[in-house]
């Protein structure tokens, strides 16, 4: 089956950029996509189609994929921005999430 | 506004079934842009995509889950609904219900609120 590796954990100072990388075979050949989850909330689409946003989603979220990594960037980053983070694709008839990764603004 | 709700029993005995409900609001479950999803998260973990479903009833469903999975709709009453039989502990989890823009390569744009089901005798 098919799967996509995030790290755990990714930490980054206020008003830095952050980067969030999914991992999985040939994970460039599909469309990434990338959901903000804060805590007791439900997940929100911030990134599509490997790097369009969503109406409503700030300017300041990203995405690119290629070769084997999608990669969700994350510019001058708020407080607001703490939150999981998780990628997802699309393989033969199933919907893949990665194992998400815990934003941590210090 | 398009929304979801998410309802069912939030308890239920390890090797019965778990039944719940979708129910969409402010727009139709036979729009044709659409699959209807439902995806679970055990508490403290990740997602974890159980099947989707078109308004004509074409389901697809995770291959993990698949043997003890059913997907319907009823689109009389703008809703869909899981079950998820011989359910365990590991059942346990958040669920969400969400939408699908199309088959094939998608993502998941509308969520709902999420249910807790926990399943203990």
């Amino acid at each position: 089956s098919y799967e996509l590796t995030q790290p755990p954990s990714v930490s980054v100072s206020p008003g830095q950029t952050a980067s969030i990388t999914c991992s999985g075979d040939k994970l460039g050949d599909k469309y990434a996509s990338w959901y903000q989850q804060r805590p007791g909330q439900s997940p929100v689409l911030v990134i599509y189609q490997d790097n369009k946003r969503p109406s409503g989603i700030p300017e300041r979220f990203s995405g690119s994929n290629s070769g084997t990594t999608a990669t969700l960037t994350i510019s001058g980053t708020q407080a607001m921005d703490e939150a999981d983070y998780y990628c997802q694709a699309w393989d033969y008839s199933t919907d893949v999430f990665g194992g998400g990764t815990k934003l941590t603004v210090l | 506004q398009l929304q979801l709700q998410e309802s069912g029993p939030g308890l239920v005995k390890p090797s019965e079934t778990l039944s719940l409900t979708c129910t969409v609001s402010g727009g139709s479950i036979s729009s044709s842009s659409y699959y209807w999803a439902w995806i679970r998260q055990p508490p403290g973990k990740g997602l974890d995509w159980i099947g989707s479903i078109y308004y004509s009833g074409s389901t697809y469903y995770n291959p993990s889950l698949k043997s003890r999975v059913t997907i319907s709709v009823d689109t009389s009453k703008n809703q869909f609904s899981l079950k998820l039989n011989s359910v365990t502990a590991a059942d346990t989890a958040m669920f969400y219900c969400a939408r699908r823009p199309g088959r094939g390569e998608s993502h998941f744009d509308l969520w709902g609120r999420g249910t807790l089901v926990t399943v203990s005798s």
